[in-house]
């Protein structure tokens, strides 16, 4: 275990409804971050948040909206979305640089999502 | 612009063969360089990385990596592979922008595939 968990697993949803993915970290970190994994592409950055305000939002779209209601805990909703969003949402953390913490970022296990 | 590339999207080896898995960077100034490992359906585990000092690092199951300066490379490297060792392998550098969080810049990945 990495200490970094998600919840669900798995979620398939319309395009029309609304959920939410949840990421929580038991290892200490202040630095969260949601990444989108899809096939045959490169990790791509969505969210970065440090000490719980967001510091990086790469160019995504609307339909998702992330919070972070304190260092241990990270949501990204979800509303409207596009069968291209299908992919696995990948979860990590880290210290913060100068922290006096390691370099590394832990990662979740993803949640799964489909798109119909 | 700061990258990592991965030139191989797949790697053959026989098991107790050694296996290298090849990774080249371009960053301004030190690099900080990563590798992960992924396995089906689980998220990224972190295996080594580079901040400073020893050229060669080693890391989690028996890999090890060889930073060289001169041809800019982070070479993953393992004396005698397993088949349990097929798995997705991402090379990382952190981007030294000055900001709070340790933003890592993925390459595309390169399967591994261990054959018994």
């Amino acid at each position: 275990e990495t200490g970094v968990t998600q919840t669900p697993r798995h979620l398939v949803m319309g395009m029309t409804n609304k959920k939410s993915l949840k990421c929580e970290q038991h290892l200490g970190h202040n630095a969260m971050y949601w990444y989108k994994q899809s096939a045959k592409k490169p990790l791509e950055l969505m969210f970065v948040y440090s000490l719980e305000e967001r510091v990086e939002n790469n160019s995504v779209p609307s339909r998702f909206s992330p919070e972070c209601p304190n260092s241990s805990h990270l949501f990204l909703h979800l509303h409207t979305l596009q069968p291209e969003d299908s992919a696995l949402y990948l979860c990590a953390s880290s210290h913060t640089t100068g922290s006096g913490g390691t370099d590394e970022q832990y990662f979740g296990p993803g949640t799964r999502l489909t798109v119909t | 612009a700061q990258s990592v590339a991965q030139p191989e999207d797949q790697v053959n080896v026989a098991e107790g063969n050694p296996l290298t898995v090849k990774c080249t960077y371009s960053v301004s100034g030190n690099p900080y360089l990563f590798w992960y490992v992924q396995y089906p359906n689980r998220g990224l585990q972190f295996l080594l990385k580079y901040i400073t000092g020893d050229n060669l690092v080693k890391g989690s199951y028996g890999f090890e990596a060889e930073f060289n300066k001169s041809q800019t490379s982070f070479h993953l490297k393992k004396p005698s592979a397993l088949v349990s060792d097929s798995a997705l392998y991402f090379c990382a550098v952190r981007l030294n922008y000055g900001g709070a969080t340790n933003k890592l810049i993925f390459g595309t990945g390169t399967l591994l595939a261990v054959q018994p």
